[in-house]
């Protein structure tokens, strides 16, 4: 089955740019999406096909994939951005969803 | 506004089945896909099943086929999910979700841009 590899957690000072990487075979013929899910709250979508930003989702959220990772970068990381953060791709090849595994942000 | 309200979670015995329901406003439901989406507290996502717009098509994941049923009503703009022969391991919240359209291509965008608050489910004997 497909798998999507985050790193468990990612540490960044206020102010400064969080990256949150997300792997997978030929994700790069996949769109991906990542999702911010703060503590007791639902998912929320910040970034969609890859690099678009839902409506609402402030500028300094964006997303790329080449090759095999994906990736989302947080610029002037603040601490209302310390949550959960998810990347999901559909794997034509089976026809379904996949998450990754969670990567927990923590703004120091 | 687009509002999704999941209900039907409680607890039930290993073997029992259950029924979740997700009632839908803001949109016109029909045009969309719609997901479930499992989440032990704690713990990660876990996609559990899609069900296209017009309701004939469905993919599940390995963990549920068989056991589960994504069905809908668009008349009444409502999602289910069927859950039959429950396993412990099928404890979580449950969430279901609006899959994003692209209309700039006219076609659904693999994704999910509106959640339900959650419903919870506990497999315990």
């Amino acid at each position: 089955s497909y798998e999507l590899t985050q790193p468990p957690s990612v540490s960044v000072s206020p102010g400064q740019t969080a990256t949150i990487t997300c792997s997978g075979d030929k994700l790069i013929y996949q769109y991906v999406c990542w999702y911010q899910q703060m503590a007791g709250q639902s998912p929320v979508m910040v970034i969609y096909q890859d690099t678009k930003r839902p409506s609402g989702i402030p500028e300094r959220f964006s997303g790329s994939n080449s090759g095999n990772t994906a990736t989302l970068t947080i610029r002037e990381t603040q601490a209302i951005d310390e949550a959960d953060y998810y990347c999901q791709a559909w794997d034509s090849g089976t026809d379904i969803y996949v998450f990754g595994s969670g990567t927990k942000l923590t703004v120091l | 506004e687009v509002q999704l309200v999941e209900s039907g979670g409680g607890l039930v015995q290993p073997g029992g089945s259950l029924r979740l329901s997700c009632g839908t406003s803001g949109f016109t439901f029909s045009t969309y896909w719609m997901h479930w989406v499992r989440q032990v507290p704690g713990k990660g996502l876990v996609w559990v099943a899609l069900i296209y717009g017009h309701g004939r098509s469905t993919q599940y994941a390995d963990s549920v086929k068989g056991r589960f049923t994504i069905s809908r009503d668009n008349a009444k703009k409502t999602l289910y999910l069927e859950m039959q022969s429950l396993r412990a391991e099928d404890t979580g919240v449950y969430y279901c979700g609006r899959e994003t359209y692209d209309f700039v291509n006219g076609r659904p965008a693999p994704g999910i841009d509106y959640w339900g608050q959650g419903t919870l489910v506990t497999v315990s004997s």
